[in-house]
This record gives C-alpha cells, sequence and structure tokens, in this order.
C-alpha cells in the first residue's frame, strides 16, 4: 500500500516553515525524501535508515519515527526555490530485492 | 552518482502501435526499474529489470503490455505494447544508488492520440 503524504497541498510566503508528513501501514526499514519540479524527474534529498534517526542539510532536515512508521519533513525559512511537489519513498526492508514505494505527494508552493 | 540518458524525452503516438524508451546508465548497475507517473500523479513501479534474468512486474503490470530487455549492466528498454489513450504518461527509468537515493532518468512523456 502506498504511504500517505500530508498536506495534500500548501502554499508559504518566503521565509514560512512547513512540515509534511508521510505515514506507511507497514513497518520501514527506510525513508527517502524526494522533491521534483514540473517538468523535470524527481531529485533525492535524504535517505534516513530504521533507528530513528534525523537527519538535514541547509534549512531541510527529516525524522523517522520507526515505531509509528512515518516520518517528516522540515523545512525551514523557506525560499522560492523549495517550491515543487515532494515524496517519501519507503522501503520495508534492506534486502537485495528490494523495491521503492512513492507516497502520495505534497505540492508545495513558495509565492514571495 | 549515476547519470542515466534516457530517451525519447517525449513522443506522440498513434493507439495500437508500440513505443520503446531506453535508458543508458554511465555505471554498471545490478538493478534497474521502471517507473510509471500519470498527470499530477506519484510514481507508481511497473517493473524491477535485472541483467540476466527476466524482470519482476507489480501487480496490475504484465509482460505482453510493458516488455522489458536488459541486456547488460548500463542498459535497459522498456516497450509499450498495442497503445491506448491510456497510457499516455510520463515513463521514468532509475537506478539505486544506496545511500545516495534512487536517480532517475529525464523521463519520457507519452502523449497516445
Amino acid at each position: 500500500q502506498q504511504p500517505v503524504q500530508s498536506p495534500q497541498a500548501v502554499i508559504l510566503r518566503e521565509g514560512e516553515d512547513a512540515v509534511i508528513n508521510c505515514s506507511s501501514s507497514k513497518a520501514l526499514y527506510s525513508v527517502h525524501w524526494y522533491r521534483q519540479k514540473h517538468g523535470e524527474a524527481p531529485v533525492f534529498l535524504m535517505i534516513l535508515l530504521k533507528g530513528g534517526e534525523q537527519k538535514g542539510h541547509d534549512k531541510i532536515s527529516a525524522s523517522f519515527n520507526e515505531k509509528k512508521q512515518q516520518s517528516s519533513l522540515y523545512l525551514t525559512a523557506s525560499q522560492l526555490s523549495y517550491s515543487g511537489t515532494y515524496f517519501c519513498g519507503t522501503e520495508t526492508s534492506n534486502f537485495g530485492n528490494e523495491k521503492l514505494t512513492f507516497g502520495t505527494g505534497t505540492r508545495l508552493t513558495i509565492i514571495p | 552518482s549515476a547519470v542515466i540518458s534516457q530517451k525519447p524525452s517525449r513522443d506522440i503516438c498513434q493507439r495500437g502501435t508500440s513505443l520503446t524508451i531506453q535508458c543508458q546508465v554511465d555505471s554498471q548497475v545490478t538493478m534497474m526499474f521502471w517507473y510509471r507517473q500519470q498527470p499530477g500523479q506519484s510514481l507508481t513501479l511497473i517493473a524491477t529489470a535485472n541483467q540476466g534474468s527476466e524482470a519482476t512486474y507489480e501487480s496490475g503490470f504484465v509482460i505482453d503490455k510493458f516488455p522489458i530487455s536488459r541486456p547488460n549492466l548500463t542498459f535497459s528498454t522498456l516497450t509499450v505494447s498495442n497503445m491506448s489513450p491510456e497510457d499516455s504518461s510520463i515513463y521514468l527509468c532509475s537506478v539505486d544508488m544506496g545511500v545516495r537515493g534512487y536517480t532517475f532518468g529525464s523521463g519520457t512523456r507519452l502523449t497516445v492520440v
């Protein structure tokens, strides 16, 4: 089953913060986050592995709560370049034949 | 991370015909993945292509409709056969780079008329 993301869409002014949530019905080994701009392929942002870690770079960070099978992406002091659709991707194991299942997506629009 | 060249970037095809999409990776990879993304939707995995074995298809996708070839560790093709307007979508190939995430080709935007 596909992970569910919330919110489905959000509009922010430049400089505001956003949180995007990803929830799975399955036990997870890892969570990926991607950003896709219109007409382009998804671009990898970060991966979080089983162990309940938090990662980040620049003003984008994420957390992973494996007990709740949830992950959150945090965007602080948003910039115009952050606009796009964000997808989480989940893996349920680290076996060699594992596949990545993408979430429902969150469209983020940053306005000046 | 890997660089993937995917072509064609877009095509408009007549219903009932077939289109073959190619992906070339600049390094050897064990598995390649083919996704479909319908307008405004998320990515749906079509199949996983391993070199030297039959591709593994996800529920709802069959080999007769989406035959895949994987002749070596850097190349794969996906054919969309006997197309109908419902096949209009973006098709993406990708590879798993481990902790560096998945890298995607630039996508093929297919319109069936």
